[in-house]
């Protein structure tokens, strides 16, 4: 177990939807990230927290919208998704940006 | 941005023998190197890391090197054993006020033939 959580693990949701994810990470640490990882595509950096704020939007679309109300627990808000949003979405967390990061177990969505 | 290429996609092996897998980047100012290995459906995990000041790293049958001037960096695994079998990704991350963005490689799937 490496002190990240991820819910739920699989996701199943229409178009028209609106569903969160939520990671927690109880490292203690200060930066967490959403990562997107797609079949036969690299891990794609999403959103990047440092102390609850965030510092980096990889220019993901506006239907996705993070959310870290404090530097243990992190949402992704999904709204009006299509089907090529479907993928495994994980969470990862770090003592520091720059620090090695650990990743939670990843939420399977799949968008129908 | 940095952008991290990995080669080759998939690497076959009998046990015993050695693995290498190659990444380059483009961003000569990339100064944090890590591999991650990733079994089916399980997540990402860190199995050697590397910066910018070092030009080697060693850890039991693990190894990674880094070229700094030809900006490549390869993972070497040796007496492979079956359990190494998963899929490893690289990753480059730059300061500045990228500082601790990871750009990954696309993968190399292993697999360790007993």
């Amino acid at each position: 177990e490496t002190g990240v959580t991820q819910t739920p693990r699989h996701l199943v949701m229409g178009m028209t939807n609106k569903k969160s994810l939520k990671c927690e990470q109880h490292l203690g640490h200060n930066a967490m990230y959403w990562y997107k990882q797609s079949a036969k595509k690299p891990l794609e950096l999403m959103f990047v927290y440092s102390l609850e704020e965030r510092v980096e939007n990889n220019s993901v679309p506006s239907r996705f919208s993070p959310e870290c109300p404090n530097s243990s627990h992190l949402f992704l808000h999904l709204h009006t998704l299509q089907p090529e949003d479907s993928a495994l979405y994980l969470c990862a967390s770090s003592l520091d940006r720059g620090y090695e990061q650990y990743f939670g177990p990843g939420t399977r969505l799949t968008v129908t | 941005g940095e952008n991290v290429e990995q080669h080759p996609s998939t690497l076959s092996v009998q046990e015993g023998d050695s693995a290498v897998i190659k990444c380059t980047y483009s961003d000569s100012a990339s100064n944090y190197f890590p591999w991650y290995k990733q079994e089916l459906g399980k997540r990402p995990q860190l199995i050697i890391d590397i910066r910018s000041n070092v030009g080697e790293k060693k850890d039991q049958r693990i190894a990674v090197t880094l070229n700094k001037t030809a900006k490549h960096f390869s993972l070497h695994i040796t007496e492979t054993q079956p359990e190494d079998s998963a899929v490893y990704f690289c990753a480059a991350s730059t300061g500045g006020t990228s500082y601790g963005k990871l750009t990954f490689g696309q993968g190399t799937i292993l697999t360790v033939h007993p």
